[in-house]
């Protein structure tokens, strides 16, 4: 049984640049949730995905937009990058009959 | 919105000395979630609280949900060096969960 994958695991991107993270969910999930978390901090709530629409958005700008696909995956795309978007990009997913969230390793972009 | 402090950020331990980590909050929380990050990797999900003053053991890790409900604790009991990370308390909303700032555990062996 698979659990949360996340690709790619490493990025960098150059300012100004838009970039593409994808997100499948643990096998039986259909909700799926991407975090943001800068170095030495908790993970921040970006959005969450529910039945391919977004349910709930955190403080996050509108360059931060997403994507969820008939087969529960998930796509968080993040336009005109900022140095300040350097983070690990969590995705999260869990249905809701469960209490707990099951992250993926995580995607650390870097943006120089 | 839930928030919640954690306490200390970091704590250095000698290996076999106990760990305490504290989650506190200005409101009364529905629930809480404690979760385990290594060096390097992602949240693992450790445990739920939901009831006022609920404690709940896992081997040598003791968590506690206090009576008001506006705090949690995490107590490691004689650590050893396959527990170091940073541990986080978070708040689950219906959507979302609301995470604290973590507490860095290192250990020294």
């Amino acid at each position: 049984d698979a659990g949360v994958t996340q690709s790619p695991t490493h990025l960098i991107k150059t300012r100004g640049q838009q970039v593409t993270l994808r997100c499948s969910p643990k096998s039986g999930h259909d909700t799926v949730s991407w975090y943001q978390q800068a170095l030495g901090q908790g993970p921040q709530f970006i959005f969450q995905y529910y039945e391919e629409e977004e349910r709930q958005r955190g403080n996050f700008p509108d360059r931060f937009s997403g994507h969820q696909f008939p087969n529960y995956s998930s796509e968080l795309n993040v336009n005109a990058l900022l140095l300040g978007d350097s983070a690990l990009y969590l995705c999260a997913s869990f249905s809701y009959v469960n209490t707990e969230a099951f992250f993926g390793q995580g995607t650390r972009l870097t943006v120089v | 919105g839930q928030q919640v402090m954690q306490i200390p950020q970091y704590q250095h331990v000698q290996e076999g000395e106990d760990f305490t980590t504290y989650c506190n909050s200005s409101t009364t929380l529905s629930n809480i979630q404690w979760y385990k990050q290594r060096p390097g990797g992602h949240p693992v999900f450790l445990i739920q609280l939901v009831k006022s003053g609920e404690v709940k053991k896992q081997k040598r890790l003791t968590f506690q949900f206090g009576e008001a409900k506006k705090n949690s604790s995490l107590h490691i009991t004689a650590t050893q060096t396959t527990d170091v990370g940073t541990y986080f308390c978070a708040v689950r909303g219906a959507q979302k969960l609301v995470f604290g700032q973590g507490t860095r555990l290192t250990i020294n062996p």
